[in-house]
C-alpha cells in the first residue's frame, strides 16, 4: 500500500518557468512533510519541509503548499534553473517522539530544458 | 569536516556471501537509518536506530542485520538470505530535536556477481 504517491514519474520544464511537483498521501496521521532532491548515484539532500499546522512554507525559489483536506502537497520552483534537474522525492512522517519514520514517494524526475 | 560517510561506493557480492556496508557519522546525531532504493521505487526503510545498542526493523528487514555499538557507526550486513540484494543503499541520520528531517550519506551500490 503506497501511502505517499507521486503520480508523475517525470516532468520537463523550460528554464525560467515554474516547476510544480505534486504529491498525494493517504494516511491522515501524517503531520510533517518533506521534499528531497536527488542526483544520480548520490544521497538525497533535504530541500524544504512543512508542518501540518501550516499551509505554505517558502525558502528562496522553493515553496511547498499543503492542502490537508485534499491530502495533497506540491513543491513550486520558480524560476527553474538547469541545476534543478534531478529526482525529487516527497516524504511524510507521523510525529510521535521515539518512533519517527519517513515514508517516501516514488519520486519525480524533473528535467529543466535550457 | 562533518558529514556522513558510506563505504565502499561500489560493492560486489558473490552468491551465498554476506557483505557489510559501512556508515559513519560525525554529526553527533542520535538516530541512524538504512534505506534501499530500487529503480522506479521510493526509498524503503530497512532498519533504524534511535539510540546506541538499540535498533528496530523497518519495512523490509528480512535478509538484513545491523548493529549499533557506537553512536557514530551503524553498519548494515546483507546476508545470503536476501534474495535480491542488488540496489542502491542509503544511510541517513537525524537529531532527537528534529527527528523528522533526515540527512543522507552518498550511498553504496551493491551488485551481485
Amino acid at each position: 500500500d503506497q501511502q505517499v504517491k507521486q503520480n508523475s514519474p517525470s516532468l520537463s520544464v523550460q528554464e525560467g518557468r515554474i516547476s510544480i511537483l505534486n504529491c498525494d498521501y493517504t494516511n491522515s496521521m501524517f503531520d510533517y512533510f518533506l521534499w528531497y532532491k536527488k542526483y544520480p548515484a548520490e544521497g538525497p539532500t533535504f530541500l524544504i519541509s512543512i508542518s501540518s499546522i501550516k499551509d505554505k512554507n517558502e525558502d528562496g525559489r522553493f515553496t511547498v503548499f499543503l492542502n490537508k483536506s485534499a491530502k495533497h502537497l506540491s513543491l513550486h520552483i520558480v524560476p527553474s534553473q538547469p541545476g534543478d534537474s534531478a529526482v525529487y522525492f516527497c516524504a511524510a512522517s507521523k510525529s510521535n517522539f521515539g518512533n519517527e519514520k519517513l515514508t517516501f514517494g516514488t519520486g519525480t524526475r524533473l528535467t529543466i530544458i535550457p | 569536516d562533518g558529514g556522513i560517510t558510506q563505504s565502499p561506493k561500489y560493492l560486489f557480492r558473490k552468491e551465498g556471501q554476506n557483505v557489510t556496508l559501512s556508515c559513519e557519522q560525525n554529526l553527533n546525531h542520535d538516530a541512524m537509518y538504512w534505506y534501499r532504493q530500487d529503480p522506479g521505487q521510493g526509498l524503503r526503510l530497512i532498519y533504524y536506530s534511535q539510540i546506541v545498542n538499540d535498533f528496530q526493523k523497518g519495512d523490509i528487514a528480512e535478509g538484513y542485520s545491523v548493529s549499533r555499538e557506537k553512536k557514530e557507526s551503524f553498519p548494515l550486513t546483507v546476508t545470503s538470505a536476501q534474495k535480491n540484494p542488488t540496489a542502491f543503499y542509503l544511510c541517513a541520520t537525524s537529531t532527537r530535536s528534529t527527528q523528522e528531517t533526515q540527512y543522507f550519506g552518498p550511498g553504496t551500490r551493491l551488485l551481485v556477481l
